[in-house]
């Protein structure tokens, strides 16, 4: 059973560290998604991949947060200097190539709070 | 640009109760519509979609949601409720393109014995 993978699953770090979330998409996804899940705003897009190339990244507070794909198996978030606000959940999805890419397929999140 | 209007933050129902979860689109072009479950601590999983095949779409764990192009409603129904269909539920729209989902809010639901 194919699933998306992120790690670390908790993190609990101090205001101005550097955060860093990992996700490995299903093998064979083009696609990968990354969301945010607060109380207040709900679930928001921070940015997608097609191909490694990233395609959109408007929700992306753009002097801190950064996301990039080494390469196809792995798509990372990094969070530098990380503030209180920045404490929510952060969901990575990826979506196939070909029939169904409008389906999306979510990690457990990775949990952040930032003291 | 597209909108989704989850109606109702907190449903509850008794177990063996009917489910009706209400979502409301705005879309400028033909919608991609999705509901999504969370469980406590875990990510979101697939419930159904619609892609413009038949309006009334059957997903799984005994639920289905009918487009309503008419109302710009996909509503999730389930006929009987089970304890452990207690979660949060999302509506999503997104396009043929494949490219980011606007959820809604959430919806949770809860169920009693």
């Amino acid at each position: 059973d194919a699933r998306v993978t992120q790690t670390p699953r908790h993190k609990v770090t101090e205001m101005g560290q550097e955060v860093t979330m990992r996700c490995q998409p299903i093998l064979g996804h083009n696609t990968v998604f990354w969301y945010r899940q607060t109380m207040m705003q709900g679930l928001e897009l921070l940015a997608y991949f097609r191909n490694r190339a990233p395609l959109d990244d408007s929700g992306m507070p753009k002097d801190r947060f950064s996301a990039e794909m080494p390469d196809a198996t792995l798509a990372t978030l990094k969070i530098q200097p990380s503030e209180p606000r920045d404490s929510a959940v952060y969901f990575c999805a990826s979506g196939p190539q070909g029939t169904n890419t409008d389906t999306q397929y979510f990690g457990p999140g990775t949990r952040l709070t930032v003291l | 640009a597209q909108s989704v209007t989850q109606l109702g933050s907190h449903v509850s129902v008794s177990e063996g109760a009917l489910v009706l979860l209400r979502c409301n689109y705005s879309s400028s072009v033909p919608p991609y519509l999705f509901w999504y479950v969370q469980y406590p601590n875990q990510g979101l999983q697939l419930l159904l979609k619609y892609t413009s095949a038949a309006t009334l779409v059957k997903g799984i764990n005994g639920f289905e949601a009918e487009f309503k192009k008419s109302e710009t409603s996909f509503h999730l129904t389930k006929p009987s409720a089970h304890m452990s269909d207690a979660a949060e539920y999302f509506c999503a729209v997104g396009n043929q393109a494949g490219t980011a989902l606007i959820f809604g809010k959430g919806t949770t639901l809860s169920v009693s014995s």
